[in-house]
């Protein structure tokens, strides 16, 4: 039983790259998760996923696009890089909006 | 949309000392309300949680309590030690939403 895991853990972009986030979870949780977390500024929403098939945007969307592939996978797409793309990318997957999120070991991101 | 306040952001404490952490919400339907442990370098877990017909959890050194009317929640450690250095992140969710609103963190240090 894995949980949740993610790849890359470690990636250098130049501005205006393209790139995936991979996401899998073998919990058979429902929901999926992107945050993105920057120091002093917690954890924000990227985009969620409620169940297969649905996507919805969190708090901050711009940039990037998501893919709930099936109930185990959740992608994040970075289209055009840019440095303010910087940061740590964790997903993470629930049972249920008020259950417990377990969150992948994250991916470190600099864009240059 | 929901606004999760928490304070304060760095908390320095002797051990053995207890430490408390306090966190405001606005939205009056929020109804789950999580605490998560953040270590240097890892990911977030959760380490209580409490539901909005509760007033108080605890777990062993640690406990939540909840003012529903006064819309705020907060974590207490007793008896702290130094692997309780870390970043806590409060959360709350509200009533048929998906979306957790996170506070910014507060990172606490236990001098040995």
């Amino acid at each position: 039983n894995a949980g949740v895991t993610q790849t890359p853990k470690f990636q250098v972009l130049k501005t205006g790259q393209s790139m995936t986030l991979q996401c899998a979870q073998d919990m058979n949780h429902n929901s999926m998760y992107w945050y993105r977390q920057d120091p002093g500024m917690g954890l924000r929403l990227i985009y969620y996923s409620a169940s297969e098939g649905t996507t919805d945007k969190g708090e901050v969307p711009n940039g990037y696009n998501v893919s709930r592939l099936n109930k185990r996978e959740f992608s994040l797409r970075l289209e055009s890089a840019a440095p303010s793309q910087t940061s740590v990318y964790f997903c993470a997957s629930t049972k249920g909006p008020y259950n417990e999120q377990f969150f992948g070991p994250g991916t470190r991101l600099t864009v240059l | 949309g929901e606004n999760v306040e928490q304070h304060p952001s760095t908390l320095s404490v002797q051990e053995g000392d207890s430490a408390v952490i306090k966190c405001t919400y606005s939205d009056s339907a929020s109804n789950y309300f999580p605490w998560y442990k953040q270590e240097l370098g890892k990911r977030p877990q959760l380490i209580i949680d409490i539901r909005s017909n509760v007033g108080e959890k605890k777990d062993q050194r640690i406990a939540v309590t909840l003012n529903k009317t006064a819309k705020h929640f907060s974590l207490h450690i007793t008896e702290t030690q130094p692997e309780d250095s870390a970043v806590y992140f409060c959360a709350a969710i509200s009533g048929g939403s998906y979306i957790p609103t996170f506070g910014r963190g507060t990172s606490l240090i236990v001098h040995p």
